[in-house]
């Protein structure tokens, strides 16, 4: 059972196309992330939603727009894409703390999309 | 200021030999968590263990540790009898905040495990 899908899983376009990725996770999960891991191997965070609405926008380019359609969805759209856009983007759920004060956070195999 | 540090970029351990990895974190926020992930060459982000602030002992998973030393704010991940397919990057991150939603997760730069046969 896949817990957090993501489509497609590779993405290879060029400079000025629009483009998305899906992700869908089935855990439950009321929040969901996109991050972005450069080819330096760093990950920062992108957006984060909380049932379907905006936490976290970490001063990504408005080219991006995630849209979540409901709690389990967490789509990004890219318009314009440029050369910097290249990298592995990852989707990711999470539930917060449980009754034991523990968090999970589970990621989606990740996009590699490549600019040219 | 960096949040979360990982000092070692990369490592070499001989299988069968047990591996501490070091991250150390800053906050001020009394209430925070702490991750590690394993990320091997096929790319995928593998959730391998949590500890939060409050946790009076270590976590364990299996052969996966975590030495959590609160006063020097470091959670070193200790992998017991190290098997070739350790082999991977290994991020710590942090959350800061009671597992809130809006508090986003902070991930150090990583470090690249080998395993020697």
């Amino acid at each position: 059972d896949t817990a957090v899908s993501q489509t497609p899983k590779y993405l290879v376009t060029q400079m000025g196309n629009d483009k998305s990725i899906k992700c869908e996770q089935n855990l439950g999960h009321d929040t969901m992330y996109w991050y972005k891991q450069d080819s330096k191997k760093f990950l920062k965070i992108m957006f984060s939603y909380n049932n379907k609405e905006l936490i976290i926008n970490e001063t990504v380019p408005n080219r991006f727009s995630p849209k979540s359609p409901d709690k389990a969805h967490l789509n990004l759209h890219i318009n314009s894409l440029e050369l910097g856009d290249s990298a592995v983007y990852f989707c990711a759920s999470s539930q917060g703390w449980d009754e034991n004060l523990r968090e999970t956070q589970y990621f989606g195999p990740g996009t590699r999309l490549l600019v040219l | 200021a960096q949040k979360i540090t990982q000092t070692q970029p990369g490592m070499f351990v001989q299988e069968k030999e047990a591996v501490t990895l070091d991250c150390t974190y800053d906050t001020s926020d009394p209430s925070y968590g702490l991750f590690w992930y394993k990320q091997p060459s096929s790319g995928e982000m593998i959730f391998l263990i949590y500890q939060g602030s409050y946790d009076q002992q270590n976590a364990t998973e299996g052969r996966y540790s975590l030495n959590f030393q609160k006063a020097r704010k470091s959670a070193n991940l200790v992998i017991s009898a190290s098997q070739l397919g350790d082999s991977a990057m290994y991020f710590c991150a942090m959350r800061e905040g009671r597992g809130s939603s809006a508090s986003k997760i902070i991930f150090g730069s990583g470090t690249r495990l080998s395993i020697r046969p």
